[in-house]
């Protein structure tokens, strides 16, 4: 079975940009959450979507957005970039959503803001 | 305030002994809990899950489980110089929206096996 996919794998901005981010869960998953990995704050959760809905959000500026489409793949979004947004962005999926499943994480997409 | 502790490292352990790595978590209405491991440039690799109280052996892999403690380890038997990575210790709980609250993750253990 395909593990779950991202694209791109790496991007480059500059300030005040948006950017949109693409993630594949692995086949039946439908719980599909995303991460941003960065040195000094480490594993952060962005938001968690299941079956097209938001189910929860982590303390993130509204400038980050996602979706998820009715075949459950994810976008998210982040509009005017800022330098801070520089990150490893992790798309994980779940088979379920609750606090049970475990989640698979993806190979991330780089961002660089300049 | 959600947070996961763990000693950041590097934990050095000797090709062929037990590496053990630890995680202390805030939350008591935590419920499962997660060791990942990751590689240097890599995303994390599950490990394990643990949701109860005790021991959970899968091959060279021991995860612990004491909710009343609020503590999580994992033991790595007979490590390897592969082991070699950071293991992250991941806890999740259910939001009052139903949902999965998100993973927590601590800082991670950066593990160093000499060969």
């Amino acid at each position: 079975k395909a593990g779950v996919t991202q694209t791109p794998r790496y991007l480059i901005k500059t300030r005040g940009q948006q950017v949109t981010l693409s993630c594949s869960p692995i086949s039946g998953h439908r719980s599909v959450s995303w991460y941003q990995q960065t040195p000094g704050q480490g594993l952060q959760f962005l938001f968690e979507y299941f079956s097209e809905t938001q189910r929860n959000k982590g303390n993130f500026p509204g400038r980050f957005s996602g979706r998820q489409f009715s075949n459950s793949r994810s976008e998210m979004n982040v509009s005017t970039l800022e330098l801070g947004d520089s990150a490893l962005y992790l798309c994980a999926s779940s088979l379920t959503s609750g606090s049970r499943g475990e989640q698979f994480f993806g190979p991330g997409t780089r961002l660089t803001v300049l | 305030q959600k947070e996961v502790e763990q000693n950041s490292g590097p934990l050095s352990v000797p090709e062929g002994a037990i590496a053990s790595l630890n995680c202390t978590y805030s939350d008591r209405g935590s419920q499962s809990f997660f060791w990942y491991r990751q590689y240097s440039g890599k995303s994390p690799e599950l490990i394990m899950s643990i949701y109860s109280n005790g021991d959970k052996e899968d091959g060279r892999f021991t995860a612990q489980l004491n909710k009343a403690s609020q503590y999580v380890s994992l033991l790595i038997r007979d490590s390897q110089p592969s082991d070699s990575a950071t293991y992250l210790c991941a806890v999740n709980m259910v939001s009052t929206g139903g949902g999965a609250d998100g993973l927590t993750f601590g800082k991670g253990t950066h593990l160093i096996i000499q060969p």
